[in-house]
This record gives C-alpha cells, sequence and structure tokens, in this order.
C-alpha cells in the first residue's frame, strides 16, 4: 500500500527564516510520481510541483525548491525568504504508474505554514 | 477558463437526506476523481472515473455513488447522508500523456457539506 508521511503537523516561522517542510513516502511501486499542492486560507488547492521517480534532479522555482531522494524515500519543500503570503496548508502526494489514464493520489496529512510578519 | 467548477459550494443536511454533487471540467480531461477533506487526514479518494463510461472506487467509497454523466460532467451522490459525511468534497480532473509524464490533477474549489 502506498503511504505519504508529513510528521510537521504545524510550522511557525518569522518573515525571511527559511523553512523546510518534509516528506516521506511508502511505495512498492517502481514508478511512481510525487507532488505538492498549497492549500491557502480561502481554501483551493494549488498545484507547485509533479516529479518523477525516474527523475531524482532536484528543483528550484523562484524561492521554493524541492529535495528529491530516493535513497531515504523522501521530497522535501523548502521555502527560502518566506512570506507572509506563503501562509498555508502543504500537502504532500503520491500516485502508482498510470491505469488506464487514471492517477489516483494518496495525500499527507498537511503541514499547516504560518509565516509571522 | 473555468477549469473545474463545483456546485454547490456549501449545504447543510439532515441525517438521512440525499445529495448530488456536481462538478464539471472544460479542460476535455479523460479522468475524473472526487476526494473528501478531513481535518488532520489530508485528502482521501472516493471514487473515479479514468474515462467516461467508466467508474471506480477509491479508498473511502462506502456511502457514496457517482455516475460519469460524459466527459465533462462527473456526479457524486449521498443517497442517505451520515453526520460521519460532513467534510469537504473535493473533484479534480487530469490527462495522462503517453510520454510517461504524469500530468496534475486539476482541483475545482470544494463543497463544504455540513450533516446535522
Amino acid at each position: 500500500a502506498q503511504k505519504v508521511t508529513q510528521a510537521q503537523t504545524e510550522i511557525s516561522v518569522v518573515e525571511k527564516e527559511d523553512v523546510t517542510l518534509d516528506c516521506v513516502y511508502e511505495t512498492r511501486d517502481t514508478t511512481y510520481y510525487l507532488f505538492w499542492y498549497k492549500q491557502p486560507p480561502s481554501g483551493e488547492l494549488v498545484f507547485l510541483i509533479r516529479r518523477n521517480s525516474f527523475d531524482e534532479q532536484n528543483e528550484i522555482s523562484g524561492r521554493y525548491s524541492w529535495n528529491f531522494q530516493k535513497s531515504t524515500s523522501s521530497f522535501n519543500f523548502t521555502i527560502t525568504a518566506s512570506q507572509v503570503v506563503d501562509s498555508a496548508v502543504y500537502f504532500c502526494a503520491l500516485s502508482g504508474p498510470i491505469i488506464q489514464g487514471a492517477q489516483k493520489l494518496v495525500f499527507g496529512q498537511g503541514t499547516r505554514l504560518t509565516i509571522n510578519p | 477558463n473555468a477549469g473545474v467548477t463545483q456546485t454547490p459550494k456549501f449545504q447543510v443536511l439532515k441525517t438521512g437526506q440525499s445529495m448530488t454533487l456536481q462538478c464539471a471540467q472544460d479542460m476535455n480531461h479523460n479522468s475524473m476523481y472526487w476526494y473528501r477533506q478531513d481535518p488532520g487526514m489530508g485528502l482521501r479518494l472516493i471514487y473515479y472515473s479514468a474515462s467516461e463510461g467508466t467508474t471506480d472506487k477509491g479508498e473511502v467509497p462506502n456511502g457514496y455513488n457517482v455516475s460519469r454523466l460524459n466527459k465533462r460532467e462527473f456526479s457524486l451522490r449521498l443517497e442517505s447522508a451520515a453526520p460521519s459525511q460532513t467534510s469537504v468534497y473535493f473533484c479534480a480532473s487530469s490527462e495522462a500523456s503517453r510520454d510517461r509524464r504524469n500530468q496534475p490533477q486539476h482541483f475545482g474549489d470544494g463543497t463544504r457539506l455540513s450533516i446535522l
């Protein structure tokens, strides 16, 4: 069975600090996909990044960066120089191989990030 | 471009009442999904439809039925609502490409459902 663990339930930092959100996953599939979604206070889910199991290259997008390590089954998310607008709940999610075109996502419990001014 | 549209946004039901949540997408995606979000548990898959005419159970299907009316629309029905079904319901859609790059799911804004 697939499982995603976000051990940090809540994180609170002061603006401009760097913060890392942890994500550990479990899967028996050799092909799988990892995602991060942001859920701001308004409630919608915003896609941030997708990473395939066969591509371990880390990625940076502005102040956001992601560290994918298959050896430790982790896909951590770092926000550099955090801003108040980064305050949200962040979800890590995992899906197995595409079957008949569908991807079934398994979500972690989410980490509530609060950036204080 | 609306993306994924869910109706209604809010609903209060009494135990035992029935209700259909509507979802429509305008991105010509083949696959559609229904999730529920409960506090502290993240999102869990209820049902999904890989393509028009097919539906399959997800992780928590009990108490729900779905209908893939056409390529655009995927509805979720509660036949006899129970307090345990109080949750926020999200519909999503996606399109899997053949080049192994798994496209992300696009989510609607959610339906907040309370069952008294």
